[in-house]
C-alpha cells in the first residue's frame, strides 16, 4: 500500500514568494496532520483535519500560513509571502481516527529553504 | 499538563552494544497511549510501536524491546546488538487527552559506530 505522499521533496525559493506544499494521505485514513520540524523548536503540529474539516489550527504561526483539504485524498499547505524563518522540514501525516490513538503515518517531508 | 521528556540528547555506542533510550511522561489520564518513532538520516518519520496504559507487558520485536512501567511513568526502548542502520533520532510521543494531537519528546540521537 502506498504511504503518505508529499511533494515536492525539496523547495528552494526567494523571500516573498508563494510556496505550496502538497500531501496525499493514505487511502481510507480520515485525518490529516501538518507538522513543521526545526532544530530550535522540534516537531510542531500546525493544523489537523478530520474528514476534510479543519479541527485545530492553533499551531499555524500566522496569517501567512493557510491549509486546505478539498477532498479526502489531497491537502495543501500554503505560505504567502514566505520568509527565511519559514525554512524547515514540513511533514504531512495521516491516521484513522475513530478508534482512539491509531498511529500517525508520516510522509517523507518537504525540505523548504527560503532565501 | 501532559509532557514527554527524553533527557538523553545524543548517545553513541559501538556496533553490537545494547543501548536503552529513555522516555518519561506526565499525564493525568488513566487511559493513554504512547508511541515511538524513528527518524533515520534520510529524514522520514517511521512508526515503531504503540502501547496502551492497560498493558505493561514488555514488547519485543526482533532486536527491539520496550519496557513500559506506569509506576515510574517510563516507556523505555532498548536495542539489542545495535547496528549502524539503527543510527537515527528516536522520538517518544503521547497523544493529548481528548484530542489527537501528539506531544513529542525532543528526541534522542543515536549514533552506532562501526
Amino acid at each position: 500500500d502506498a504511504g503518505v505522499i508529499q511533494s515536492p521533496r525539496h523547495e528552494v525559493t526567494e523571500m516573498g514568494q508563494e510556496v505550496t506544499l502538497r500531501c496525499k494521505p493514505i487511502s481510507g485514513h480520515n485525518s490529516l496532520f501538518w507538522y513543521r520540524q526545526t532544530m530550535m523548536r522540534g516537531l510542531e503540529l500546525l493544523i489537523y483535519f478530520n474528514n476534510n474539516v479543519p479541527i485545530d489550527d492553533s499551531g499555524m504561526p500566522e496569517d501567512r500560513f493557510s491549509a486546505k483539504m478539498p477532498n479526502a485524498s489531497f491537502s495543501t499547505l500554503k505560505i504567502q509571502p514566505s520568509e527565511p524563518r519559514d525554512s524547515a522540514v514540513y511533514f504531512c501525516a495521516s491516521s484513522l481516527l475513530g478508534t482512539p490513538y491509531q498511529p500517525q503515518h508520516f510522509g517523507d517531508g518537504t525540505r523548504l529553504s527560503i532565501l | 499538563a501532559q509532557k514527554v521528556t527524553q533527557a538523553q540528547t545524543e548517545i553513541s555506542v559501538v556496533e553490537k552494544e545494547d543501548v536503552t533510550l529513555d522516555c518519561v511522561y506526565e499525564t493525568r489520564d488513566t487511559t493513554y497511549y504512547l508511541f515511538w518513532y524513528k527518524q533515520p538520516p534520510s529524514g522520514e518519520l517511521v512508526f515503531l510501536i504503540r502501547r496502551n496504559s492497560f498493558d505493561e507487558q514488555n514488547e519485543i520485536s526482533g532486536r527491539y524491546s520496550w519496557n513500559f512501567q506506569k509506576s515510574t511513568s517510563s516507556f523505555n526502548f532498548t536495542i539489542t546488538a545495535s547496528q549502524v542502520v539503527d543510527s537515527a533520532v528516536y522520538f517518544c510521543a503521547l497523544p493529548t487527552s481528548g484530542t489527537y494531537k501528539y506531544i513529542f519528546g525532543t528526541g534522542t540521537r543515536l549514533k552506532v559506530l562501526a
